[in-house]
């Protein structure tokens, strides 16, 4: 079966601090990834997504940066962290191809918490 | 991808139905329903999704009105883990890429 990791679980940083999130996932070859971002008290805001190593593709402009240097590692960074980049962050992943009538559908890691001092 | 308007709260008792309604008005043919939540501080959970037909699995049943414009999730007999924030998303079923949109979603409450 497949499973998602998703690490540091719970993060504090201090403003103009870099960050580095990580996601691995197990059981499957060249998912589709996902980074999402949940502000307090609102939904989930797609952030950036990945197709196969090296393509990023970024939703929102923002100071984040992501990388996808292997198949089933997704990795969330910025250089320098801003207050406003506190949230919760959701890494995603989903098989390639295949379609909904055949069961795909996008499966969510636990979270990392962000909160930036 | 369509939008959802969702209720932001509901109560239901434990041991009852809850019947979680979504109205997603300007779906087009091609896009499923789908349903996940979110207990606090985790992850989203995969529920179910439909396109035209019910389905119902080992957590859920998803009943899809026949001009599906909207949709009603029901979780047969409601236990205090229910509780969480349910989310009704509608999107295009893509063979490569593709996104799903979150609103802000139910909160669900189940009463002991």
């Amino acid at each position: 079966s497949q499973t998602i990791h998703q690490w540091p679980a719970t993060l504090v940083q201090p403003v103009g601090s870099p960050l580095s999130l990580e996601c691995t996932v197990e059981g499957t070859s060249n998912p589709n990834l996902y980074w999402y971002r949940q502000a307090a008290g609102r939904g989930l805001q797609l952030l950036f997504y990945s197709v196969g190593i090296g393509q990023i593709s970024s939703e929102v402009p923002q100071n984040l940066s992501a990388s996808r240097p292997q198949d089933r590692q997704f990795i969330l960074s910025s250089k320098k962290l801003l207050l406003s980049d506190s949230g919760f962050y959701l890494c995603a992943w989903k098989r390639a191809g295949g379609s909904p009538s055949s069961g795909n559908t996008i499966y969510f890691g636990e979270g990392s918490w962000l909160t930036v001092v | 991808d369509a939008k959802t308007t969702q209720p932001t709260s509901m109560d239901c008792a434990e041991g009852r139905a809850a019947n979680l309604p979504c109205n997603h008005s300007t779906i087009s043919g091609n896009e499923y329903v789908y349903w996940y939540r979110q207990i606090h501080s985790q992850g989203p959970q995969y529920i179910i999704h439909g396109l035209k037909n019910n389905e119902t699995n080992e957590m859920a049943s998803l009943i899809i009105t026949e001009d599906r414009k909207s949709s009603t999730l029901i979780l047969p007999h409601a236990t205090l883990r229910d509780t969480a924030v349910y989310y009704c998303i509608v999107r295009v079923a893509n063979f490569g890429n593709e996104k799903l949109t979150f609103g802000t979603g139910t909160r669900l409450t189940i009463i002991p």
